[in-house]
C-alpha cells in the first residue's frame, strides 16, 4: 500500500519529442506529488510537484497530469533536449512529510 | 544559500567494518532524512528527523544502523559491521516544508 509504481524504466526519445513517465499508487493518504530529476553523480532535484486537487499543472517544458480517482500521475517533457537525459523520480508524500518515491526512469534525448 | 552539506563522497571498506557518514543540513530546515539509494532503484527513506527527534524510522536496519541528530542541526548515519548488500549510495536531505533539498551523496562500496 506504500508502494509508488513508475513506468516505463527506460525512456528513449527524439530531440524536440515528448517524453511521458507514468506512476500509480494506492494510499490515499498522499496527499503531495512531486518529481524529481537525478543527474549522474548528484542528489535528486525538485522538477515540479501537484496536490491532488488539480488535475493538471504546468511549468515551463513540464506537466504533471494528475488522476485522482485512478490513483495515477504522469510527467510530460514537451520538446525535449538533450539536457533533460537523467533519471526521473515520481513520489508521494504525507502530511508528515514521508515521502514514497518509484523506481526511477533513465531517460535518453537523442540530438 | 548554501546546500545540503555530506561527507565523505566516497567510501570503500571491507565487510564487517564500520562506516560514518555525515550530513549538514541547509540552516533552518526542522527536517532531516537519511536514505539509502541502491543503484538502478529509487531512494529508500531509512530515518527522518524533525528537528532532534525521530519522526519514523521504521525501515532503518536497527541492528547494524544507527544515526543521530544532536542540536537539530548535523547528523550521523553509522553502520556497524558493513555487508555487502550496504553498498549503496547514502543521501541525506533537509526540507523547511514539502521541497527536499538533497545532497550529492555518499557512495559506499563494501568489499
Amino acid at each position: 500500500q506504500q508502494q509508488v509504481k513508475q513506468s516505463p524504466q527506460s525512456l528513449i526519445v527524439q530531440k524536440g519529442g515528448i517524453s511521458i513517465i507514468n506512476c500509480a499508487y494506492e494510499n490515499t493518504a498522499f496527499d503531495y506529488f512531486p518529481w524529481y530529476q537525478q543527474f549522474p553523480g548528484k542528489g535528486p532535484a525538485l522538477l515540479i510537484a501537484i496536490r491532488p486537487d488539480v488535475s493538471e499543472k504546468k511549468e515551463g517544458r513540464f506537466t504533471i497530469s494528475f488522476n485522482k480517482s485512478a490513483k495515477q500521475f504522469s510527467l510530460h517533457i514537451m520538446d525535449s533536449q538533450p539536457g533533460d537525459s537523467a533519471t526521473y523520480f515520481c513520489a508521494a508524500m504525507t502530511g508528515g512529510f514521508k515521502t514514497i518515491f518509484g523506481a526511477g526512469t533513465r531517460l535518453f534525448v537523442k540530438a | 544559500e548554501a546546500g545540503v552539506a555530506q561527507s565523505p563522497r566516497y567510501k570503500i571498506i571491507e565487510k564487517r567494518q564500520s562506516v560514518a557518514f555525515w550530513c549538514n543540513p541547509i540552516s533552518g530546515h526542522a527536517t532531516l532524512y537519511w536514505y539509502q539509494q541502491i543503484l538502478g532503484q529509487g531512494p529508500k527513506l531509512l530515518i527522518q528527523f524533525q528537528n532532534n527527534g525521530v519522526v519514523d524510522d521504521s525501515q532503518l536496519p536497527k541492528d547494524r544502523f544507527s544515526a543521530e541528530r544532536l542540536k537539530g542541526v548535523d547528523s550521523t548515519l553509522k553502520i556497524q559491521p558493513a555487508k555487502l548488500e550496504d553498498s549503496a549510495v547514502y543521501l541525506c536531505a533537509s526540507s523547511l516544508l514539502n521541497t527536499q533539498y538533497f545532497g550529492p551523496g555518499t557512495r559506499l562500496t563494501v568489499l
